[in-house]
Order: C-alpha cells, then sequence, then structure tokens
C-alpha cells in the first residue's frame, strides 16, 4: 500500500500560470480533502470530497478548483496563481465513520 | 463554527521528562472528536491519538495520552519520557458530528527536547 501519494513535491510557478496538484489514494477511502499550511496558522481546508461525485468547500476556497475524478483520485487545480497561494499542500484521506485522516507528504509550491 | 487553541508556539523540555502540550477547543456540536498530530522537520503528518467526546477514559497510545476535560473543553497531550525523536510540531485538532469528517486545527507547538 502506498496509501495517499502527490505529485509534484516542489513547483515553481509564476504569477497568472494554472497548475493541477495531484492526489491519489489506495486504501478504498470514501472522503478526500485538501489542506493548505501556512507558517503559523496551522492547515487550513481548502476543499473536500465526501464521496465519488461530490465536493465541498471547506474554510479557504477562493482560487482553487478541485475534482473527484475517481473514489481513487482528487485533484486541485489553481487557475491563476497568486503569491499568496505559496504554501505547502496537503492532500489527505479517510474511510467512512472512520477516525484518522491519512495525509500525503505535501507539495511546496512557490508562486513568484 | 469549531475553534481550536494551542496557546504555546514553542516548549524546550529535558529529555526523559514529561510534557504536556495544551489545546483548548470550542464547538456547538454534541458530538466531536479530538485529535493530535506530530509533524516532524521532514514535513509529514503523523497521527498520534483520537479522543471522541463521549469516550469516558481518556485515550491512551504508548507514551502518548490524552488528558480530555470535557467542562473545561481542553484535550491536553501528554508525553511521558521524552526522547530526542519528539523534537517536531504538534497539532491539535477537531471534527465535529459524525458524518462530518473535515478537521480543524490549531495552530501548533514547536516541542524541542533537549538532551
Amino acid at each position: 500500500n502506498a496509501g495517499v501519494t502527490q505529485t509534484p513535491k516542489f513547483q515553481v510557478l509564476k504569477t497568472g500560470q494554472s497548475m493541477t496538484l495531484q492526489c491519489a489514494q489506495d486504501m478504498n477511502h470514501n472522503s478526500m480533502y485538501w489542506y493548505r499550511q501556512d507558517p503559523g496558522m496551522g492547515l487550513r481546508l481548502i476543499y473536500y470530497s465526501a464521496s465519488e461525485g461530490t465536493t465541498d468547500k471547506g474554510e479557504v476556497p477562493n482560487g482553487y478548483n478541485v475534482s473527484r475524478l475517481n473514489k481513487r483520485e482528487f485533484s486541485l487545480r489553481l487557475e491563476s496563481a497568486a503569491p499568496s497561494q505559496t504554501s505547502v499542500y496537503f492532500c489527505a484521506s479517510t474511510r467512512k465513520g472512520g477516525v484518522e485522516q491519512f495525509f500525503g507528504p505535501g507539495t511546496r509550491l512557490t508562486v513568484l | 463554527a469549531q475553534k481550536i487553541t494551542q496557546t504555546q508556539p514553542g516548549m524546550f523540555v529535558q529529555e526523559k521528562e514529561a510534557v504536556t502540550l495544551d489545546c483548548t477547543y470550542d464547538t456547538s456540536d454534541q458530538s466531536y472528536g479530538l485529535f493530535w498530530y506530530k509533524q516532524p522537520s521532514s514535513g509529514e503528518m503523523i497521527f498520534l491519538i483520537y479522543q471522541g467526546s463521549y469516550d469516558e477514559q481518556n485515550a491512551t497510545e504508548g507514551r502518548y495520552s490524552l488528558n480530555f476535560q470535557k467542562a473545561r473543553k481542553s484535550a491536553n497531550l501528554v508525553i511521558s519520557a521524552s526522547q530526542l525523536g519528539d523534537s517536531a510540531m504538534y497539532f491539535c485538532a477537531m471534527r465535529g458530528n459524525f458524518g462530518n469528517e473535515k478537521l480543524t486545527f490549531g495552530t501548533g507547538t514547536r516541542l524541542t527536547i533537549i538532551p
């Protein structure tokens, strides 16, 4: 089991560029999440998907879109990157009724 | 809305001593869960311990225990016999009613173990 995988690990963008962060889990989990981690602010929820075919906004959704491609994959898209989106992005998943959220290794994104 | 407060930005503890990391929370949900995660310098998020709001006993996992005081809305993490490998960021988090699995995190405490 690879658990939760994220690609890429690092990315540098210029302001206005777009990109998609990929996340996949092989644990047959129903729910998947995208968080961002900024210094001094802990992790904040961007979007989540309670099940395949559904997505919903979290605490800080502005500037992002998501796609739950299938049960395994949940992608996060930045359509027009801004320096304020410089952050570490974590994907997580959990099974229905489960306790623990399993986190991916994170993607460190820098927007110049 | 849920809120987690961690008031200790950083702590220094001598190796082999016990350490308590503070966490207070606020929620209007009747049923909720409290978590602690560890984030070492390598960056990954490691689940440590979970406490359900209706659990009568404090959760324990090896050297970790969660001191849950419901009336005071606190969920402190206690690490016994600290080790150098315990040096990391520690985050308290909570989720709401069953079926609402979104986590709200605190700002974290950086723990440094001194040899």
